[in-house]
């Protein structure tokens, strides 16, 4: 099955500096990655996705590259502000119905 | 407003105890799955359903029983089979294609 790798797992910027954040996968034949944004104690939010025949998707302050070459896709957040503070998920998709998680990174925006 | 919503948000469990916990949506979405969250990992299958009266196993299946006689509802039971329940449960659904999932605000399970 697909494997979903995340980095890094905890990440701390100042307001207004950008973040990102970069996931792996192995299995070629996922072909949608969605990102989530989980606040404490609520289930996660999709906040931005790719489908794998785009390189780049962006909305606002968020934006979202993909490299099917190299199997990996980040995820960037510019001007952050303190209430970009979550933790965020990336996720393979497989066979158009099993979604891989990545183990989530803890973003820390510091005022 | 459409959306899904599990209950109850906290939930004990007492040794030898099967405990269900509830996820309904108002989507009408087809596919419904349940996953498992501990700290600092992520978010790991343990059944989804892509049809009323159809379910197939997750990566984490065992000690879990789920079932889906309705299109909006799919109850998950954890067994007393499962040594080790106490995590933070999460249902979701989506409909059919290259869709995202949406998440409900979570089953928080913990041990008496």
């Amino acid at each position: 099955g697909e494997n979903v790798e995340q980095h890094p797992s905890t990440l701390s910027v100042q307001e207004g500096d950008s973040a990102v954040i970069k996931c792996t996968y192995s299995d070629s034949a996922s072909n949608y990655f969605p990102w989530y944004k989980q606040e404490l104690g609520k289930g996660p939010q999709l906040i931005i996705d790719i489908r794998s025949n785009v390189g780049e998707k962006k909305d606002q302050r968020i934006a979202v590259t993909l490299n099917k070459t190299a199997k990996h896709f980040s995820l960037h957040i510019t001007e952050t502000q303190p209430e970009d503070s979550a933790v965020y998920f990336c996720a393979g998709v497989y066979n158009f119905n099993k979604f891989y998680f990545g183990s989530g990174t803890k973003l820390n925006v510091k005022p | 407003d459409g959306g899904i919503t599990q209950s109850p948000k906290y939930l004990f469990r007492k040794e030898g105890q099967n405990v269900t916990l509830s996820c309904e949506q108002n989507l009408n979405h087809d596919a419904m799955y349940w996953y498992r969250q501990d700290p600092g990992q992520g978010l790991r299958l343990i059944y989804y359903s892509q049809i009323v009266n159809d379910f197939q196993k997750g990566d984490i299946a065992e000690g879990y029983s789920v079932s889906r006689e309705k299109k909006e509802s799919f109850p998950l039971t954890v067994t007393s089979a499962q040594k080790n329940p106490t995590a933070f449960y999460l249902c979701a659904s989506r409909t059919d294609g290259n869709q995202p999932q949406h998440f409900g605000d979570g089953t928080r399970l913990s041990i008496l």
